[in-house]
């Protein structure tokens, strides 16, 4: 079974650039999270979404960031413009929740996508 | 506000010898809880999860959860040098979010 996808798996931009990442969740897996991670720190959930609803977005800075996840399957997140402060690595996991996956929803990442803002 | 504490390490192990790795967590209506293994330039990988009180089991690891004293922490046996990594704790709350933990550096020694 393939895991999370994730592309691009690194990315280089100039300040006030806008950049866009990409997710392919595992199959069947119905949630969807966004994180930022910074060094030496935790995952920072950014916005999860159950299917094709955003559920949890309170953390996500909308004045730049959006994300969307059309058909409940793949999903891009997009920084526009990107800031300094925002070289992170962005990861993407997915789960099955609600009675088919259990008692633990646990979350499975994929590879992240580093970027860095120069 | 929801908490998770982790000893940032780095712990160091000689190699055979028994990891103990603790985490506290604030919010009594956790549900359940995870440990993550994460190396170095690598994304999270999950290890273990537990919801019950008690010890739970997996080859070299034991997850142990005290709900009581709101404390879960995770023994690695015969410690290898492929296990340092940063271990993550994470809770999950009522709302079904995880709350991490920033991470503790294990560094086994040959």
């Amino acid at each position: 079974e393939a895991g999370v996808v994730q592309s691009p798996r690194y990315k280089i931009i100039e300040k006030k650039q806008p950049v866009a990442f990409w997710c392919n969740p595992i199959s069947g897996h119905n949630t969807l999270y966004w994180y930022r991670q910074n060094l030496g720190q935790g995952p920072e959930l950014l916005i999860r979404y159950e299917n094709e609803e955003a559920v949890d977005d309170s953390q996500l800075p909308k004045d730049r960031f959006s994300a969307e996840r059309l058909k409940g399957v793949d999903s891009t997140l997009k920084i526009q413009p990107a800031e300094l402060g925002d070289s992170a690595v962005y990861l993407c996991a997915s789960s099955l929740d609600g009675l088919a996956g259990g008692n633990a929803y646990e979350q499975y990442f994929g590879p992240g996508t580093r970027l860095t803002v120069t | 506000q929801k908490e998770v504490e982790q000893n940032s390490g780095p712990l160091s192990v000689p190699e055979g010898a028994i990891a103990s790795l603790n985490c506290t967590y604030s919010d009594r209506g956790s549900q359940s809880f995870f440990w993550y293994r994460q190396y170095s330039g690598k994304s999270p990988e999950l290890i273990m999860f537990i919801y019950s009180n008690g010890d739970k089991e997996d080859g070299r690891f034991t997850a142990q959860l005290n709900k009581a004293s709101q404390y879960v922490s995770l023994l690695i046996r015969d410690s290898q040098p492929s296990d340092s990594a940063t271990y993550l704790c994470a809770e999950r709350d009522s709302n079904y979010q995880l709350i991490w933990g920033a991470g503790t550096k294990l560094i086994i020694k040959p």
